[in-house]
């Protein structure tokens, strides 16, 4: 059956500091994943995509097929940073991780 | 980027009626609609998906009768809530996937029901 897995609920670092959300999937086909923040009051956006490899504020994501693996993370943790962090695989439908909530202090 | 909203954004109704909520993309052409149900600090619940045209597929233990989908033209759906109870307080979500372009999801605001 498809999951991901958020193993941390809650994060926490200080500003400047590195970060890692993990996430971790079950998939028998190709995997499609996907990263999403909810900041405060604020609706779900989507932060990035594995198929683009791109980088978005300063956030990277690598799958890593044979971990099943799809952290996300950021060199040097900013304030504005804190939010909730989905990971979610998508096969036709989307199913999300239970999201991990990152705080960076000052 | 692309726009989905929703409507209404908070509604509160009372025990035993009904009520609609709506999502609409705002600047494109949604094929395909999700709802999600989330519950506090809790994850996405994937309610159904629905398919502009067709009939909403619903996932396992939601109960379609409970919860109309839908999805009359290319940039409405909506849900109904039918005979709502106060355990169906929740806030609800909707997504929406553009036609022919892979498979980016774009989410609606939100609504948060409260049955009373």
């Amino acid at each position: 059956a498809q999951r991901v897995t958020q193993p941390e609920k809650l994060l926490s670092v200080f500003k400047g500091a590195p970060v890692e959300l993990k996430c971790n999937y079950s998939y028998s086909g190709s995997p499609e994943l996907f990263w999403y923040v909810q900041y405060s009051r604020q609706r779900l956006q989507l932060l990035l995509r594995h198929i683009s490899r791109e980088s978005i504020k300063g956030f990277t994501a690598d799958l890593n097929k044979g971990e099943t693996s799809f952290h996300l993370k950021k060199p040097f943790a900013q304030e504005e940073d804190s939010a909730m962090y989905y990971c979610a695989l998508n096969f036709g439908k989307s199913t999300f991780g239970d999201g991990t909530t990152l705080t960076v202090k000052p | 980027g692309a726009v989905v909203s929703q409507h209404p954004s908070r509604v509160i109704c009372k025990s035993g009626t009904s009520v609609k909520i709506e999502c609409r993309s705002l600047d494109f052409q949604a094929t395909t609609m999700f709802w999600y149900r989330q519950f506090p600090k809790k994850s996405l619940m994937l309610m159904a998906t629905s398919n502009e045209g067709s009939k909403a597929t619903y996932e396992q233990g939601v109960e379609k009768d409970k919860f109309l989908i839908n999805h009359a033209s290319l940039t409405l759906s909506t849900l109904t809530v039918t005979s709502a109870h106060p355990e169906d307080s929740s806030f609800y979500i909707c997504s929406a996937r553009i036609g022919g372009s892979g498979n980016t999801i774009y989410f609606g605001e939100g609504s948060w029901l409260t049955v009373v």
